[in-house]
């Protein structure tokens, strides 16, 4: 079946300092799955953060970025510049051909930015 | 607005007892679907609605059931909850369609005691 992996389960960043997540997926039904971002602040529910479902593309949203790599199947997520109100949980995720059966996602990566 | 909205919040039960939760979405997305979300364990499909009356196990339907009577409302049912269904559950509806978003409720946080 379908997986996306994330490595790292925590991450503790300084504020200004820069950030990246890593991901990497594996698809069966299809070789371009469509890949997304979400994030889950504290206290709050799953927002998208970004998406691109075109292989080579880049998606970018409040200051992340993520580029959907197909020969390494990755889609990492970077910030530059990282600030304390992005500390939240983050979850890379794939769409397949069954599109309609919903998401996979990876564990998420919990992100920690102290001043 | 598009919006997800999940009832309650926050709920509490004791071993045994029955849980209802609730989803609603005003996008008239055909399907929905219920999650769990566990420390260290991502997100869980547990099932999907296609439209009224059309639902599918996702991959850990096991202790649960759903009900889906009108497009904009879908129901996940605890029949006697167990401890190890201590969750946080979020529902999700989309279009249905390829390249389709896929929105998120809040998540409703469930404690069984």
């Amino acid at each position: 079946g379908d997986s996306v992996t994330q490595t790292e389960g925590q991450v503790t960043v300084s504020e200004s300092k820069s950030l990246i997540i890593n991901c990497t997926y594996s698809a069966t039904s299809i070789a371009y799955p469509n890949l997304f971002w979400y994030v889950r602040y504290p206290g709050e529910g799953l927002q998208l953060l970004l998406k691109v479902i075109t292989a080579g593309q880049k998606g970018s949203s409040r200051g992340f970025e993520a580029t959907y790599n197909k020969e390494t199947t990755s889609f990492h997520l970077q910030k530059a510049s990282v600030q304390e109100s992005d500390s939240a949980v983050y979850y890379c995720a794939l769409s397949d051909l069954n599109y309609a059966q919903g998401l996979t996602f990876g564990l998420g990566t919990r992100v920690s930015v102290f001043p | 607005d598009m919006k997800v909205t999940q009832m309650p919040r926050y709920l509490i039960k004791r071993m045994g007892e029955n849980v209802l939760l609730e989803c609603g979405q005003d996008m008239s997305h055909e399907t929905m679907y219920w999650y769990r979300q566990d420390p260290g364990l991502g997100l869980q499909l547990i099932y999907i609605s296609y439209d009224v009356d059309s639902n599918s196990e996702g991959d850990i339907p096991k202790g649960y059931r759903v009900s889906r009577k009108k497009r904009e409302h879908f129901s996940l049912i605890l029949d006697s909850a167990k401890t190890n269904q201590t969750s946080v559950y979020f529902c999700a509806s989309s279009s249905g369609t390829p390249n389709s978003d896929y929105t998120f409720g809040s998540g409703t946080r469930l404690l069984v005691i």
